[in-house]
């Protein structure tokens, strides 16, 4: 199957600092790339969608500006979180769509956690 | 989008034949429907896809009536490692979100 890696897995960082995780699909091309985050014994919550070469579409409630989002080739998407706080503390998980097909393919996930 | 509704959670034991059943009520002609499994702290894994009646993949089978107003994904003989969470999602193929729901947390015991 598809593979899609993220890193780092797992970061630990300050309070008021910027974090970025990296999202890759490794053996297809993707057009899209979709960010989600997960509170523990939670659903996944879905905070962005990431077309390459333009800019993310967030849905409603996550703040553009505190989550960052670039999706500068076919391969990577990038996720960062501005000014973190403790409350961002979560798992981040990256999805990418083949650029031919229906099937959306995740990445393993990146715990963050914000001290 | 189709909004989805499966059972919270389920039981089985290891050998048996596990069905998990999912209504999406509003499934639109285009939308198809995909099933993912997710261990803790792991991203959600596909496990099978279809639009329509019956469609079998080396892990499970999926089964679609012919109005499409639910799916259910059977997995045949389950094991202690089937233990996880099995989301139900349905997409429109020509735009891009998958909206998870609650997902069924299956509990296999020995």
């Amino acid at each position: 199957g598809a593979v899609v890696s993220q890193h780092p897995s797992r970061v630990i960082c300050k309070s008021g600092t910027s974090v970025k995780i990296e999202c890759r699909s490794l053996d297809f091309q993707a057009t899209t790339m979709f960010w989600y985050r997960q509170f523990p014994k939670q659903s996944l919550m879905l905070m962005a969608t990431s077309n390459e070469g333009s800019k993310a579409t967030y849905e409603q409630g996550v703040e553009k500006d505190k989550f960052l989002i670039n999706h500068a080739s076919l391969t990577l998407s990038t996720l960062t979180v501005t000014s973190a706080h403790p409350e961002d503390s979560s798992f981040y998980i990256c999805s990418a769509r083949r650029r031919a097909g229906n099937t959306i393919y995740f990445g393993e996930g990146s715990w963050l956690t914000v001290v | 989008l189709a909004k989805t509704t499966q059972p919270i959670s389920m039981d089985s034991y290891e050998g048996q034949e596990v069905n998990i059943t999912c209504s999406h009520n509003n499934i639109a002609t285009n939308d198809y429907i995909t099933w993912y499994q997710q261990f803790p702290s792991q991203g959600p894994r596909f496990i099978i896809q279809g639009y329509k009646t019956k469609v079998t993949n080396e892990v499970a089978s999926l089964f679609i009536p012919a109005d499409r107003k639910s799916s259910t994904l059977s997995l045949p003989r389950v094991s202690l490692s089937d233990t996880a969470v099995y989301y139900c999602l349905v997409g429109v193929y020509n735009t891009d979100k998958l909206i998870f729901g609650t997902g069924t947390r299956l509990q296999v015991f020995p």
